[in-house]
This record gives C-alpha cells, sequence and structure tokens, in this order.
C-alpha cells in the first residue's frame, strides 16, 4: 500500500506570504503529526492530531502556524506571513493507533524556503 | 531545552568498521526509545527501538545498548557498509502521552570504501 505522502515536495515563497503544505496519511492511521527539520537541527515536533481533534499544538511556534485535519485523513499545516526563520523541511507521519509501540511512519516532506 | 542529547554531528567510518551514535536523555518519563536512519530527500524510517526494560536490543548488524541509571542509549552498527551512510537520529517517547517523538539533532555518517 502507499505511504505517508506529502505536497508540495518543495515550495519557494517571498516573505510576507501564506503557504500551505499537504499531508495524505496512510488510510486507516488515526494518529497524524506535523515535525519539522531545520538545517542542522533534529526534528521538532509541531502538533498531533487524534482523528480530527488537535489534543497536543504544543508545538506550533507562533500563532502564524495552524493546522487542521478532515475526513480523519488529509491534513494541512498554514504558516500566515511567512519568515525566513521558517525555512525547513516540514514532514508529517501518521500512526495507527492501536498498540502503544506502533511506529510513525513519515513522508518525504515539503522543503520550504522563505526568500 | 535539548531533552536529547546526540553525539557525534558527524561520523567517518571505513567499511567493515564499527559506528557508534550516543544519545542522552533527561527526562524520566520517556518509555520508548527509537533509531532512525534519514537518507537525504526522505522521511526518516524506523530502524531499530528498545524499552527501558532490556539493556540490549539486537536486530542484525544494528543494536541498542541501554543504560537506564545514566539515562544514556547507543547505536552500533557493525561492519558497516557505504549503503549505511545517511543521518540517524535517536529518539524519545513517552507512551503515556500523545506518543511525540523527542528527537536527537542526528549524526551524519559516512562510510568510506
Amino acid at each position: 500500500g502507499a505511504g505517508v505522502s506529502q505536497s508540495p515536495s518543495n515550495k519557494v515563497t517571498e516573505k510576507g506570504k501564506d503557504v500551505e503544505l499537504r499531508c495524505d496519511p496512510i488510510s486507516g492511521h488515526t494518529a497524524l503529526y506535523w515535525y519539522r527539520q531545520s538545517l542542522g537541527q533534529g526534528l521538532e515536533f509541531l502538533i498531533y492530531f487524534q482523528g480530527n481533534s488537535a489534543p497536543d499544538k504544543s508545538g506550533l511556534p507562533s500563532d502564524r502556524f495552524s493546522a487542521e485535519r478532515t475526513g480523519g485523513s488529509v491534513s494541512t499545516l498554514t504558516i500566515q506571513r511567512t519568515q525566513q526563520e521558517d525555512s525547513a523541511v516540514y514532514l508529517c507521519a501518521s500512526r495507527a493507533l492501536a498498540g502503544m509501540y506502533n511506529e510513525q511512519f513519515f513522508g518525504p516532506g515539503t522543503r520550504l524556503t522563505v526568500l | 531545552q535539548q531533552q536529547v542529547k546526540q553525539s557525534p554531528q558527524s561520523l567517518i567510518v571505513q567499511k567493515g568498521g564499527i559506528s557508534i551514535i550516543n544519545c542522552a536523555y533527561e527526562n524520566t518519563a520517556f518509555d520508548y526509545f527509537p533509531w532512525y536512519q534519514q537518507f537525504p530527500g526522505k522521511g526518516p524510517a524506523l530502524l531499530i527501538a528498545i524499552r527501558p526494560d532490556v539493556s540490549e536490543k539486537k536486530e542484525g548488524r544494528f543494536t541498542i545498548s541501554f543504560n537506564k541509571s545514566a539515562k544514556q542509549f547507543s547505536l552500533h552498527i557493525m561492519d558497516s557498509q557505504p549503503g549505511d551512510s545517511a543521518t540517524y537520529f535517536c529518539a524519545a517517547l513517552n507512551t503515556g502521552t500523545a506518543s511525540k517523538l523527542t528527537f536527537g539533532t542526528g549524526t551524519r555518517l559516512q562510510v568510506t570504501l
């Protein structure tokens, strides 16, 4: 079956513009995560979805960042008024909820460059 | 606050050698410690993981050693191969929460011929 897919794979935008990043999780996976990978940094947790609700948004760096998930499937991460420090690879992961040790499967990421 | 510290930042090993990457954590609530392997342009993929009730786990050429009292764990890659050249991330999570992963900063491994 298909893995986690993300689009676009690359996004170049100008400072101040809004961007939307999309994640299609593995079918049937109820848990969905967004992480950010900056150059020289590890992966930083942003937000967690269980179904369509987000019980943990603690990693969102500012109110310019928001995310939603619809139909328990596709998720969109929106960054408003982008800044140069938002440049990073944004990774999405999904997990089947059954079993606390279940693996998180990552997508290939969206590389965001803010000029 | 870096909850999981990883070293070294980069590592060069000859083919057939042993690659060792170390991690240390602070949060004693962590109860699951996976290692991820990431190739350029790809997302991280789970390599091997350990729970704190065991001190060692081996899968093929990959071994995790875990020291609960020292809050440290390490990845050993035996008989390293050029195909192992990638970035490796240690991670930790508290399975009692949302199971969000806390990652180390990564180690770029290069295995030379």
